[in-house]
């Protein structure tokens, strides 16, 4: 049962342009959305979060869009670099009663930018 | 101004030893949790603690894992009588612990623990 999903695990783009990550999701109860870079051999590193209640938020080059009734949020590279290249893993978690934040993770797309 | 540490960054065991991975939070951090990602995968909630709780043991598998976050000292994975099936990379995220639950906080992750099971 997989909850949070990265249809897309590659994307190749040329440098200077821009990367479009997508993730999906199921669980409506999701509020809580990040996501992280990981490079091979080391920990995922925290790029950008939204909370439900906005539809996008803005961090420099990273900007992140949430649709709600679409169940469906999207990572925008702008320009894209070199070293932008990585895995991206989307995570989404939910705040309810009892609930301990665990964050649920997709698969990952490895993006590939080009010089 | 370190961030999450863990150690070791890898770890060689045979098959019916012992595992042990080691966690140390940020500074100011109060909630530990871990997670592990197998070849190709995402990573995979394990468990959840707070100092000497544990709040979430959902994803733990319920033989042989065992996790703890004592009053002082890092935040140790136990891993007993590991098998093939168990090498995988196993990290270590912090939070602040404002939140009452956690929930709504950013996890920081560290560098990880690589576990090879021969």
């Amino acid at each position: 049962d997989q909850q949070v999903k990265q249809n897309s695990p590659s994307l190749s783009v040329q440098e200077g342009r821009i990367s479009i990550l997508n993730c999906d999701y199921t669980n409506s109860m999701f509020d809580y959305f990040l996501w992280y870079k990981k490079y091979p051999a080391e920990g995922p590193t925290f790029l950008i979060s939204i909370s439900s209640i906005k539809d996008k938020n803005e961090d420099g080059r990273f900007t992140v869009f949430l649709n709600k009734s679409a169940k469906h949020l999207s990572l925008h590279i702008v320009p894209s670099q070199p070293g932008d290249s990585a895995v991206y893993f989307c995570a989404a978690s939910e705040f309810l009663p009892g609930n301990t934040g665990k964050l649920i993770f997709g698969q990952g797309t490895t993006l590939q930018v080009k010089p | 101004n370190a961030g999450v540490m863990q150690n070791p960054r890898h770890l060689v065991r045979r098959r019916g030893q012992e595992a042990r991975l080691r966690c140390s939070p940020m500074k100011g951090h109060s909630h530990v949790y871990w997670y592990r990602q197998l070849p190709e995968e995402g990573l995979k909630f394990m468990v959840y603690l707070q100092k000497e709780n544990i709040i979430d043991e959902s994803g733990m598998p319920k033989e042989r894992f065992s996790a703890e976050f004592p009053k002082e000292g890092p935040s140790i994975l136990r891993i007993q009588q590991v098998v093939r099936g168990d090498s995988a990379a196993y990290f270590c995220a912090s939070s602040p612990g404002w939140q009452r639950q956690g929930a709504q906080e950013t996890q920081y992750f560290g560098p990880g623990t690589r576990l090879l099971v021969l």
